[in-house]
């Protein structure tokens, strides 16, 4: 079974341009997490979904920063527009809550960098 | 809110060393889970702890949850180089949050040939 899939694996690209993020959960899974990972502030939560709904958006750093999932198989994340700042390692995750442990699966992560 | 504290930082040992990293809470938690992340990788779930005292040992690595339920350790014996990495705890909240998890800051792990 295929893991969490995220595209593009590495995007590189320059200030005030638009990025989007896509990530394909675990067949089954109904929570998905983004993440955001830095050196200086570590694995951040930015939000999370329930079912297709975000649940807690309170990790988005700011409006330039914006989340759908359009259904159970697709989420995306999109920066614009994107300030060199943005430049981090983004996880897409997913679980399911029927596990006993509710581990998440993450991503390979796509490296984001914005010059 | 709800934090818990990784220590180490940084931990670099000489192989077949053993290596130890503490998670630490202020408050009571309902369960704990670590993750190891390669260099390079992505974080990958090793194990959760959910009951006060709880020891559970997977091969080398051997996880303890605290009798208060508000610290947690992970110790390596005779670490190997596949060992480095970048260890993290995280707990997962309940209610209105429930499948959120809040992760540690990590520990990271060095291991010299």
């Amino acid at each position: 079974d295929a893991g969490v899939i995220q595209s593009p694996r590495h995007e590189v690209t320059e200030m005030g341009q638009e990025v989007t993020l896509r990530c394909k959960p675990i067949s089954g899974h109904d929570y998905l997490f983004w993440y955001r990972q830095t050196m200086m502030r570590g694995l951040e939560l930015l939000i999370y979904f329930n079912n297709n709904v975000p649940i807690d958006d309170s990790g988005m750093p700011e409006d330039r920063f914006s989340a759908k999932m359009p259904n159970a198989s697709f989420s995306t994340l999109k920066i614009q527009p994107s300030e060199p700042r943005d430049s981090a390692v983004y996880f897409c995750a997913s679980s399911f809550a029927g596990q006993t442990a509710l581990e998440q699966y993450f991503g390979p992560g796509t490296r984001l960098t914005v010059t | 809110g709800q934090q818990v504290m990784q220590i180490p930082q940084y931990q670099h040992v000489q192989e077949g060393e053993d290596f130890t990293t503490y998670c630490n809470s202020s408050t009571t938690l309902s369960n704990i889970q670590w993750y190891k992340q390669r260099p390079g990788g992505h974080p990958v779930f090793l194990i959760q702890l959910v009951k006060s005292g709880e020891v559970k040992k997977q091969k080398r690595l051997t996880f303890q949850f605290g009798e208060a339920k508000k610290n947690s350790s992970l110790h390596i014996t005779a670490t190997q180089t596949t060992d480095v990495g970048t260890y993290f705890c995280a707990f997962a909240r309940g209610g209105t949050s429930y499948g959120k998890l809040t992760f540690g800051q990590g520990t990271i792990l060095t291991v010299h040939p």
